[in-house]
């Protein structure tokens, strides 16, 4: 078993809907759960970040983490087409070696 | 404030020959993570390093891949006699505190083709 699973893609929803990714973890010690967006041919860049379990939001973005379930989301609503792009989940321990272990990732396309 | 510079963009080798990428962080940051993408894959973490030491490379292949960071000038990820497998795009990322991947932000990553 990976140690983080993404569900496949690719995901195309018309403009406005609303667009929820997953991934699955196996790692109890994982602590940091992240969001990466990545155009093509660029570098990721960090959307969201949550510590332990619970819900953050910024603007149009919620980030959800439920570890008993080893099971965290990312909900875009209002999908716009700039948003199309591969979303990567992300995660780290708490300790000194901060690696992440990134999921295989997603690419959404929303249609205008 | 410039960004996390990687280059070259993009880089072809044939087999055999030697690869150097390099890796500036962003000002005032001090961590270097380096992270392999093949393609139809996640990133695959592979070195993290300090100015001057290697943190952990227990995602480095064992044979031919190496990587620096000196007191001055960027991080440097060497592969050796390069193989096709080692297509893929490397990026690497920096932040300026310990175990703070939160702060952390990645370059534009270098694009290695074998041919």
């Amino acid at each position: 078993q990976k140690e983080v699973e993404q569900d496949p893609g690719p995901l195309s929803v018309p403009e406005g809907a609303i667009v929820s990714l997953n991934c699955t973890y196996s790692n109890s010690a994982f602590q940091y759960f992240m969001w990466y967006r990545q155009y093509s041919r660029k570098g990721p860049e960090l959307l969201m970040y949550t510590y332990s379990s619970g819900n953050k939001e910024d603007g149009r973005f919620t980030a959800q983490v439920d570890k008993s379930s080893k099971y965290i989301s990312l909900f875009i609503r209002d999908s716009q087409p700039s948003d199309s792009a591969t979303y990567l989940c992300a995660m780290s321990g708490s300790g000194a070696n901060s690696k992440l272990t990134f999921g295989k990732g997603i690419t959404l396309s929303v249609r205008p | 404030n410039a960004g996390v510079m990687q280059n070259p963009r993009h880089l072809v080798r044939r087999r055999g020959q030697e690869a150097r990428l390099r890796c500036s962080p962003m000002k005032g940051h001090s961590h270097v993570y380096w992270y392999r993408q093949l393609p139809e894959e996640g990133l695959k973490f592979m070195v993290y390093l300090q100015k001057e030491n290697i943190i952990d490379e227990s995602g480095m292949p064992k044979e031919r891949f190496s990587a620096e960071f000196p007191k001055e000038g960027p991080s440097i990820l060497r592969i050796q006699q390069v193989v096709r497998g080692d297509s893929a795009a490397y990026f690497c990322a920096s932040s300026p505190t310990k175990g703070r991947n939160t702060e952390a932000f990645f370059g534009q990553g270098t694009r290695l083709t074998v041919v």
